[in-house]
Formats: C-alpha cells, structure tokens, sequence
C-alpha cells in the first residue's frame, strides 16, 4: 500500500498566487520528499526534509513537517505558468520510497 | 541532470508478445527501482533492487520480472503482454552514499492492443 496521500487532488490558481499542496502519511519515516512530474515525464526531486526537522526551504519552496500528526505541506510562493505539474510526497525508510497520487496544480497566466 | 536512461519511450505492441524495457544509469548508484503509473495516478512500486544479483518485488503484484547482472542496467521484461499491461513504466536509481533521493528516468509508456 502507498504511504503518502496528497490533497487536495487538483489545484487552479492564478500566476502570482501561492499554492500550499498536503501530504498525509501512515508509519514512521526517515525522511520525507517532494517530487514534481510535468505531463508524461519522469519525477524530478524538489526537496527532502528528514524527520527531525520541522521546516525547510529552497528557493520558492517551503516545507514543513509534523511527525506527531503524519503530515507535511508544500508551498510554492509566487506561482508561475512553469509550475504547472503534479507535485507528489513520497515516504519511506532505509531509501524504499513510496508515493501518493499527486496533487495536479494549474497556474494559469 | 540525472544520468539514467529508459529505452523506448513509447512502445505499442499486440498481445502476446515478449517486451523488455531498458534502463540504465551512469551515476554507480546501488539502488534501483521500477514504478508503474496509469495517466494521472500514483505511482506504485513493482520492483527493486539494493545491487548486483539482488532483486525484489515491490508493493504491487506484477507478471513483469527484472534482473540485475551489472550495477548499471536494470531491465524490466515481460513474457507475454495483455492489454492490462498498458501503462507508463518508471526506473529510477538512488545511491547508499546520499540521501536517498531518487533520480528517474523519462519513462516508457507502453500500449498492448
């Protein structure tokens, strides 16, 4: 069974706006990461946060981590076109990730 | 950039044929990994590997086998395909020495008719 759920499961937003994306999870983890995937390509690798941090961020991006409650956002601040992907958590331990069913932003222009 | 590559990309075959999906990467990783995923879904593990000779099945029953005979190369093969094998196939590696970030391949989405 897959260990992160995303939601919302699709997100429509205007260029400039932020978008917060969830991820839920069921058992203990190492760490957690972020992916996006544009339409029909492989997942590139946003960010990871390890279990004993509670925030982090790179660029437009920030996550946060709550291990009491199994969960973490993703927020992209200052949205743009280009971000438009689907955005998945993936969790796991000893490098088995395993991933939810994505959350599909559209930005649009 | 990520060094690991998927032959072909897109592939339509009828049913009953052999298929073997390529992967390979350049990056000495140990780990690799094949993911399904239908259009728009998650995606589910069907197999890994922790290094040579070393081959396991993931979360979600598959008819697909995978070898692993050198660090680089991790093909998927399937005997006979079925309609019910259409979907996208996506490899991906992760080294011991990092974080366990994974790096993927563009994928190969497959079509049995």
């Amino acid at each position: 069974s897959q260990q992160g759920e995303e939601d919302p499961q699709a997100l429509s937003i205007q260029e400039g706006e932020n978008a917060t994306m969830n991820c839920s999870y069921k058992t203990s983890i190492n760490n957690l990461q972020w992916y996006r995937q544009n339409s029909g390509r492989g997942l590139v690798h946003l960010i990871l946060i390890r279990s004993n941090e509670r925030e982090k961020h790179s660029g437009r991006l920030r996550v946060t981590l709550d291990t009491s409650k199994k969960s973490s956002s993703l927020l992209i601040t200052a949205s743009r076109a280009a971000d438009t992907a689907s955005y998945f958590c993936a969790t796991g331990r000893n490098n088995d990730m395993r991933f939810g069913a994505g959350t599909r932003l559209t930005v649009k222009p | 950039e990520a060094d690991i590559y998927q032959t072909p990309r897109y592939l339509v075959i009828g049913t009953g044929k052999k298929i073997t999906l390529e992967c390979s990467q350049t990056m000495g990783h140990d780990k690799m990994y094949w993911y399904q995923q239908d259009p728009g879904m998650e995606l589910h593990l069907i197999h890994y590997s922790y290094g040579v000779n070393s081959t396991e099945k993931g979360d979600l029953s598959s008819e697909s086998t995978v070898s692993r005979i050198r660090t680089e190369h991790f093909p998927l093969t399937l005997e006979s395909a079925r309609p019910s094998h259409t979907s996208q196939y996506l490899c991906a590696s992760s080294g011991f020495a990092n974080t366990g970030e994974l790096f993927f391949g563009e994928g190969s989405r497959l079509t049995v008719l």
